[in-house]
């Protein structure tokens, strides 16, 4: 199986501009997150999902929507994409249960200008 | 507070040397304890989980202190492959138990 696969890997928007980060697994797993990753903050919860058609915002939820209409799929929509936002974006999944892993995907790099 | 915090390092030591990496989590109902690995501009990976009566991975040993509320991992016979950034993880109470990240500790192995 692929994992947890990601589009695109990198993307360059005016400020302004709209779009989706496409995040899907096929391992079936419940939880999925999005996180962004900021050079010396880490990665920072945006969104996550505890199963499809329930969604809650995490750290740092301003200016992102999501959708979970389906246990694969785990879009996320920048609505008016600013300059600050220009980061790592990582999605990420795990099975039900706070005891297991969770699997990235391997990441779009976003530039805003 | 951050909940989850971490020496950013970097950590600059020889190869065959051993490194130790603490981190400290503010929630004490925080369950399951993680240590991942993430080398750069790439995802972070799973090092290895952490068990309250503390684990071991061939070089990597894992240990969880409750009482004063932080994880710890050791690296022993330092390898130039190490070079990367470790990330703790811990799942936090809220709504659902949520994986919260330190900023991560940056390990540099040279010669």
């Amino acid at each position: 199986n692929a994992g947890v696969t990601q589009t695109p890997k990198f993307q360059v928007l005016k400020t302004g501009q709209s779009m989706t980060l496409q995040c899907a697994q096929d391992m079936n797993h419940e939880y999925m997150s999005w996180y962004r990753q900021d050079p010396g903050m880490g990665l920072r919860l945006i969104h996550y999902s505890v199963g499809a058609g329930i969604t809650d915002q995490g750290e740092v939820p301003n200016g992102y929507n999501v959708s979970r209409s389906t246990t694969e799929d785990f879009p996320l929509r920048l609505l008016s994409a600013a300059p600050s936002q220009t980061s790592v974006y990582f999605c990420a999944s795990r099975p039900s249960g706070i005891s297991y892993e969770q699997y990235f995907g391997p990441g779009t790099r976003l530039t805003v200008t | 507070r951050k909940e989850v915090e971490q020496d950013p390092g970097p950590f600059n030591v020889p190869e065959g040397a051993t490194v130790a990496f603490n981190c400290t989590y503010s929630n004490s109902a925080s369950q399951s304890f993680f240590w991942y690995r993430q080398d750069c501009r790439k995802e972070p990976k799973l090092l290895m989980s952490v068990y309250s009566s503390g684990n071991e991975d061939g070089r990597f040993t894992a240990q969880l202190n409750r009482a004063s509320q932080y994880i710890s991992l050791l690296i022993r016979d330092s390898k130039l492959s190490d070079s990367a950034t470790y990330l703790c993880v811990v799942n936090v109470p809220g709504g659902s138990y949520i994986p919260t990240f330190g900023r991560g500790t940056s390990l540099i192995v040279h010669p």
